[in-house]
């Protein structure tokens, strides 16, 4: 089964600052889909990004990137210029192309510091 | 435009007793997904309905039951709740052809003593 795998429970950063929050997934599937979602204190689930397995240029969505190397099974998410509304917890996520089944990390905690 | 909507926004239950909750999107999506989250975990499908009139277990269906039954409302049912059930809960819908899309509703918490 895939497993998705965020080892930084917490982060910070300070305002202006860059922040890197990283995610590593186990499969052995070649066409998937891996996404970043932002979940603040209100709880509702917000896709931040998302990125095609099949697709070698990383996603860029306004201040935030990400770092996609297939090979390594790893997927960061580079949040450039932080802002006091981007604290929130962070889950990446991984879907298989074939199915419905999304999987999740356990999340990080991003704090922004003014 | 309301998104999805989920009711209740609590609910605290007793071992044993049974509960409906609620999950409308209106944003004309053929799929709907039904998670749990639980502290130190990401989140878990329990069920998803690809289109109306289906529905198939995700990776934690036990102790759940799920309706479809519209295109707009699909509904998660705690038969018998158990303290192992207290959780978030979040429903979802994407759209055909977006399906890596996921639109979440705010979530119910629930617990269960």
């Amino acid at each position: 089964a895939q497993t998705v795998t965020q080892s930084q429970p917490e982060m910070s950063v300070q305002e202006a600052e860059t922040v890197t929050l990283s995610c590593t997934y186990d499969t052995s599937e070649s066409d998937y889909y891996l996404f970043w979602y932002k979940q603040p204190p209100s709880r509702q689930m917000i896709l931040v990004i998302r990125q095609e397995a099949y697709k070698q240029q990383n996603a860029t969505e306004n201040r935030f990137s990400v770092n996609f190397q297939k090979a390594a099974k790893s997927f960061s998410l580079k949040i450039s210029d932080s802002q006091l509304g981007d604290a929130a917890m962070y889950f990446c996520a991984y879907r298989s192309a074939g199915n419905n089944d999304m999987r999740f990390g356990a999340g990080t905690r991003l704090t922004v510091k003014p | 435009n309301a998104g999805v909507t989920q009711t209740p926004k609590f609910q605290v239950l007793k071992t044993g007793q049974s509960m409906t909750l609620q999950c409308a999107q209106d944003m004309n999506h053929n799929s709907m997904y039904w998670y749990r989250q639980d502290p130190g975990m990401g989140l878990r499908l329990i069920y998803y309905s690809a289109s109306e009139g289906t529905t198939d277990k995700g990776e934690v269906p036990n102790g759940y039951n799920v309706s479809r039954l519209n295109k707009r409302e699909f509904s998660l049912r705690l038969e018998s709740a158990a303290p192992s059930q207290t959780s978030v809960y979040f429903c979802a819908s994407s759209e055909a052809g977006r399906w890596y899309e996921q639109y979440f509703g705010p979530g119910t918490r629930l617990t269960v003593t």
